[in-house]
């Protein structure tokens, strides 16, 4: 994998279904992973930063999980929520550089 | 606190003008980031600022963009004779020193090249 890429590239669900998305990243020279969330006329929303095989991490109804040898990120949502509904993003730092290289994102619609 | 700020919103430009879009980092932030994100796209990196050293700018897209942090602190990235091509999100991120730090970011500047 050369690209960070994601999918799917949107997802629509019911309020209360679980729902997971998945993030590819190089596994190569790999530092951290990071996840954003990013509602329509605001600001990207950091929700978490991963660096070691085997990180997990929850807030709230939210959790992801990293896998650094074979390159893969989840992200998981528990009972979605209508204001859930956002693009979420993720972005792999490599190597010791501070740029960000981001997927296209998943788009996730919570319908009421 | 306040979080990373940008203006102006939003600017629509006509085809050859030059525009600067402002970004005002989270206070104590020695890192900013330029991000450009087109339509339909994830943000691609622009450039890099380590207080007021321009240490990357490998992913401004041709040299009719520039961006400057004179004084480490509010940054400037300029488009000179925009482009349609231009139009765009472009993101701003500011973090604490170090690698392991979030990068926080701003609304974004939306372009608009007619």
């Amino acid at each position: 994998i050369l690209n960070v890429e994601q999918s799917p590239q949107s997802l629509h669900v019911q309020e209360g279904d679980s729902t997971n998305f998945t993030c590819s990243f190089p596994s190569s020279n790999f530092y951290a992973l990071h996840w954003y969330r990013w509602e329509t006329a605001k600001s990207p929303e950091a929700l978490f930063v991963m660096t070691l095989n085997g990180d997990e991490k929850k807030k709230g109804r939210i959790s992801a999980t990293l896998n650094t040898k074979e390159g893969y990120s989840y992200l998981y949502i528990k009972g979605s929520q209508p204001e859930d509904s956002a693009t979420y993003l993720c972005a792999s730092r490599s190597g010791n550089t501070g740029k960000l290289i981001f997927g296209q994102g998943t788009t996730l619609q919570v319908k009421p | 606190g306040a979080g990373v700020s940008q203006s102006p919103r939003y600017k629509v430009a006509k085809r050859g003008q030059d525009v600067a879009l402002r970004c005002d980092p989270i206070s104590g932030h020695v890192s900013l980031f330029w991000y450009q994100q087109a339509l339909g796209q994830g943000p691609e990196f622009l450039t890099y600022f380590q207080n007021e050293a321009q240490l990357d700018k490998s992913g401004l897209p041709s040299d009719r963009f520039f961006a400057e942090r004179p004084e480490g602190s509010v940054s400037t990235l300029k488009i000179q004779r925009t482009q349609q091509e231009d139009s765009a999100v472009y993101l701003c991120a500011s973090s604490l020193a170090g690698l392991t730090y979030e990068q926080y970011f701003g609304p974004g500047t939306r372009l608009t090249v007619t």
